[in-house]
């Protein structure tokens, strides 16, 4: 089992250049999320998919789009990158709602957008 | 009021000793509280989680809520040099689908 798997791990962008970062989990769990890790900020939800074919916003989802692809992948969009989305991007997900299940994380993006 | 707060630290106990963890938090009706741990440059992973107003131990690891006080702390007996780490504090939200607000985080460091 390689659980919650993340690509790529490290990149680096220049403002208004747009890309996706992919996310694949092989724990048929439903629910699916993404978070933001700045420093000093704790993580910070950006977008979640409760189940396949639904994603709904989270904390900060502003100049971000997401995609359920299917049970495994959830992917997340930059259209126009900015230096405010500077971070490190973590993938998660759930067998059901985060409240009352554990959450299992991806190894994390660290994305740079000068 | 931050939704979830916790003291960034860092808390420097020696090696052996009691590392206490606390955080608040500001929804009263939260059900569901969480503790995972973040090696450095590392992702998150669960500790311990805990429901129900009281103390729940696992191993060297404690949980107590107290839902009054809107308060949830983290006991780690016997530290090691290995539990240096950060350790979020994270709350279920009650509005809509069932996600978590995680605190900032305490930087732990247990000095041998």
């Amino acid at each position: 089992n390689a659980g919650v798997t993340q690509t790529p791990k490290f990149q680096v962008l220049k403002t208004g250049q747009s890309m996706t970062l992919q996310c694949a989990q092989d724990m048929n769990h439903n629910s699916m999320y993404w978070y933001r890790q700045d420093p000093g900020m704790g993580l910070r939800l950006i977008y979640y998919s409760a189940s396949e074919g639904t994603t709904d916003k989270g904390e900060v989802p502003n100049g971000y789009n997401v995609s359920r692809l299917n049970k495994r992948e959830f992917s997340l969009r930059l259209e126009s990158a900015a230096p405010s989305q500077t971070s490190v991007y973590f993938c998660a997900s759930s067998e059901g709602g985060a409240g009352y299940n554990e959450q299992f994380f991806g190894p994390g993006t660290r994305l740079t957008v000068l | 009021q931050k939704e979830v707060e916790q003291n960034s630290g860092p808390l420097s106990v020696p090696e052996g000793a009691i590392a206490s963890l606390n955080c608040t938090y500001s929804d009263r009706g939260s059900q569901s509280f969480f503790w995972y741990r973040q090696y450095s440059g590392k992702s998150p992973e669960l500790i311990m989680f805990i429901y129900s107003n009281g103390d729940k131990e696992d191993g060297r690891f404690t949980a107590q809520l107290n839902k009054a006080s809107q308060y949830v702390s983290l006991l780690i007996r016997d530290s090691q040099p290995s539990d240096s780490a950060t350790y979020l504090c994270a709350v279920n939200r009650r509005s809509g689908y069932s996600t978590l607000t995680f605190g900032k985080g305490t930087m732990l460091l247990v000095s041998p």
